[in-house]
């Protein structure tokens, strides 16, 4: 089955700093979707970002499905934004399998 | 409802016990999906279904595992003669349209702890 890997599997920031996580994957998928599930456990859908580039306020994700890889820029970083950060890639045409990555776990201190 | 709702939120059982976890998809939202996540690692998939139709129950473990969703709304997942290495948080999710790309939304879980 496909594999995704996600880099790096821990980030320590100062609260303002900038990052970029990275996902790649083995195969050519249909479907990504980025996920924070953050201190009490809560998964939060990030983007829905199959290819291209989408924003959302700090956050941003870029998707290049040929080179099999996905990034999340994550900017001005507060605190709020500690949690463990999931790839999640499906290659079904029908129906849906997500396979989760591993997750990155950020820390952004004070 | 407004979000995917779970329950019970936190499971707690004696080895060897049966028990039933609850999810209630988004309204509207035909596929709905079980997934298993273990401390420190990310959701496993466990089965998903198209309405009441059972599309894919490749993740599930062993056959102590069940799940249904009989009206195509609600469904249920059962674990029978529990064991202490089923403790984990179960989630659902649920997405629309039936079958095509879509997009994931999680609940909040249900933690099940075995003794």
């Amino acid at each position: 089955g496909i594999q995704v890997e996600q880099s790096p599997p821990d980030l320590i920031l100062q609260e303002g700093a900038n990052s970029t996580l990275r996902c790649n994957f083995s195969d050519s998928v249909n479907n990504l979707q980025w996920f924070h599930q953050n201190p009490w456990g809560q998964l939060i859908n990030l983007f829905y970002i199959p290819s291209g580039t989408k924003q959302n306020g700090r956050l941003s994700a870029t998707t290049v499905a040929t080179e099999r890889y996905s990034l999340l820029y994550i900017s001005s970083s507060q605190t709020t934004d500690s949690g463990v950060y999931f790839c999640a890639v499906d290659q079904r045409n029908y129906g849906q399998n997500f396979v989760f990555g591993p997750g990155t776990r950020l820390s952004v201190l004070p | 409802g407004a979000g995917v709702s779970q329950s019970p939120r936190y499971k707690v059982t004696k080895r060897g016990q049966d028990v039933a976890l609850r999810c209630d998809p988004i309204s509207g939202h035909v596929s709905l999906y079980w997934y298993r996540q273990a401390l420190g690692q990310g959701p496993e998939f466990l089965t998903y279904f198209n309405y009441e139709a059972q599309q894919d129950k490749s993740g599930l473990p062993n056959d102590r595992f069940s799940a249904e969703r009989p009206e195509g709304s609600i469904s249920t997942l059962t674990i029978q003669r529990t064991e202490q290495r089923d403790s984990a948080m179960y989630r659902c999710a649920s997405s629309f349209p039936s079958g095509l790309t879509g997009e994931l939304f999680f609940g909040e879980g249900s933690r099940l702890t075995v003794l």
